[in-house]
């Protein structure tokens, strides 16, 4: 089945430890991305990545980290989380077409 | 940059009705994509519609539709024969298409829609 999976689906942690989530795609695209979603706000994107060893900053990339070793994995680190990046985390991918984009199931984070 | 605007934070409509969610975007590409997605309490994000700018007919999908105007920067969606599993958030998202863009996907804010039996 083809997918884009997350994990942890939720993770409550506290200031300061570092923490990663994991992001992984089965389906070959090129273009992956992490969103943030907060009320109000809509999703808005952290990181994208174009290709492998080939990532940039989104609109909001502040005290976030991302790495494209491997095609189909684009983990999301945070070296010293805040409570300000409490909110729920989307990874996305897609191919350079029909440019939609497939989003993975969601991971929920809490930092105390 | 982009902006989506989606001034109905919620909406209601009964089952069976048909709804119309609004969406503006302010952009100065003349090359992109615009899609309405469905977030359902489930939160997953499933893409709903799909239109390019540079094709004039609006698209369709079984009982959604949209509403494309260009020139007004606007991509409106409806929802006839609205059904209980059409409660959801829905968003709409603007990517530009021109070379260097990364296909950025911006999002507007959210509508809430609940079809009410």
């Amino acid at each position: 089945e083809a997918q884009v999976t997350q994990n942890p689906r939720y993770l409550i942690t506290v200031t300061g430890k570092k923490l990663t989530v994991t992001c992984s795609q089965n389906m070959n695209h090129e273009y992956m991305s992490w969103y943030r979603q907060d009320p109000g706000l809509g999703l808005r994107q952290i990181y994208y990545s174009m290709n492998v060893e080939v990532t940039d900053k989104g609109d909001v990339p502040e005290g976030y980290k991302v790495s494209r070793k491997e095609k189909r994995n684009f983990p999301l680190i945070l070296e010293s989380p805040s409570p300000n990046q409490t909110s729920l985390y989307f990874c996305a991918s897609s191919r350079q077409k029909p440019y939609e984009q497939y989003f993975g199931p969601g991971t929920r984070l809490t930092v105390t | 940059a982009q902006t989506v605007t989606q001034s109905q934070p919620e909406m209601s409509v009964q089952e069976a009705e048909t709804v119309t969610l609004s969406c503006t975007y302010d952009t100065s590409e003349n090359n992109y994509y615009l899609f309405w997605y469905k977030q359902p309490p489930s939160r997953q994000m499933i893409l709903v519609i799909r239109q390019e700018a540079y094709k004039q007919q609006n698209a369709t999908e079984n009982r959604f539709s949209v509403n494309f105007q260009k020139a007004a920067k606007s991509f409106s969606l409806k929802i006839s024969d609205s059904q209980l599993g059409d409660t959801a958030m829905y968003f709409c998202a603007f990517t530009p298409l021109s070379s260097g863009s990364a296909r950025q996907l911006t999002f507007g804010s959210g509508t809430q829609l609940t079809v009410l039996p």
